[in-house]
């Protein structure tokens, strides 16, 4: 029940663009993404609800394809900033104010 | 000041003893949660109240009991603390009880070490 994300984890060097896959084999009602650094608190980062929308946030953007079951996060010129773990979190219909979060992808951006 | 606080950031205690984690939000929200993540960054809810009523309960041991006084307040209470309950603890809250929309708050997150 528990999403699937992939990559694992990922090392990029500083301008370099990732895809973070979201996969659930359960009908989904939306997604969350969040981001965690080590040692703190995950940080919200967007809300894609159903209806397949796609939302952008500067250089950060997800897309949800509820047909598919899945959600992708996209980091375009990646900063050092952005290192830390990605998780979505998903809600199913019907689910109340339950969110389920993925395995988590580790992002590591270097010099 | 800080949107979702929990006291103490660090419990280092012996297996068999009972501890407790308080958790505040100031955020005017209705619902709080619980959430567990272990060593492997999994994040797991445990609890979820709106009003100060219970209303997700996943599958934890009844050995942890959260109580919620006031809707800005949600405690967890640990009884006969044993190893495998090492891990971080992480309260949280959002607006409503529905989610589309509504954002969960996390706070700093309490880490709880059973020697």
């Amino acid at each position: 029940q528990q999403p699937v994300q992939s990559p694992q984890a990922v090392i990029l060097r500083e301008g370099e663009d990732a895809v973070i896959n979201c996969s659930s084999s359960k009908a989904l009602y939306s997604v969350h993404w969040y981001r965690q650094k080590h040692g703190e608190a995950p940080v919200f980062l967007m809300i894609l609800l159903k209806g397949g929308e796609q939302k952008g946030h500067d250089k950060i953007s997800a897309s949800f394809n509820e047909k598919k079951q899945q959600s992708s996060l996209y980091l375009t010129a990646s900063q050092l900033s952005y290192s830390g773990t990605y998780f979505c979190g998903t809600e199913m219909p019907g689910g109340g104010n339950k969110l389920t979060f993925g395995t988590g992808t580790q992002l590591k951006v270097e010099l | 000041d800080t949107a979702v606080s929990q006291t103490p950031k660090y419990l280092v205690t012996q297996m068999g003893n009972d501890k407790s984690i308080k958790c505040e939000q100031n955020l005017g929200h209705d619902t709080m949660y619980w959430y567990k993540q272990d060593s492997k960054k999994f994040l797991k809810i445990m609890f979820s109240y709106n009003n100060k009523e219970l209303i997700i309960n996943e599958t934890v041991p009844n050995r942890f009991s959260p109580k919620s006084p006031d809707k800005a307040h949600l405690n967890l209470h640990i009884n006969s603390l044993e190893l495998g309950d090492s891990a971080v603890y992480f309260c949280a809250s959002s607006r409503g009880q529905t989610l589309p929309g509504n954002t969960i708050y996390f706070g700093e997150g309490s880490w709880l070490t059973v020697v």
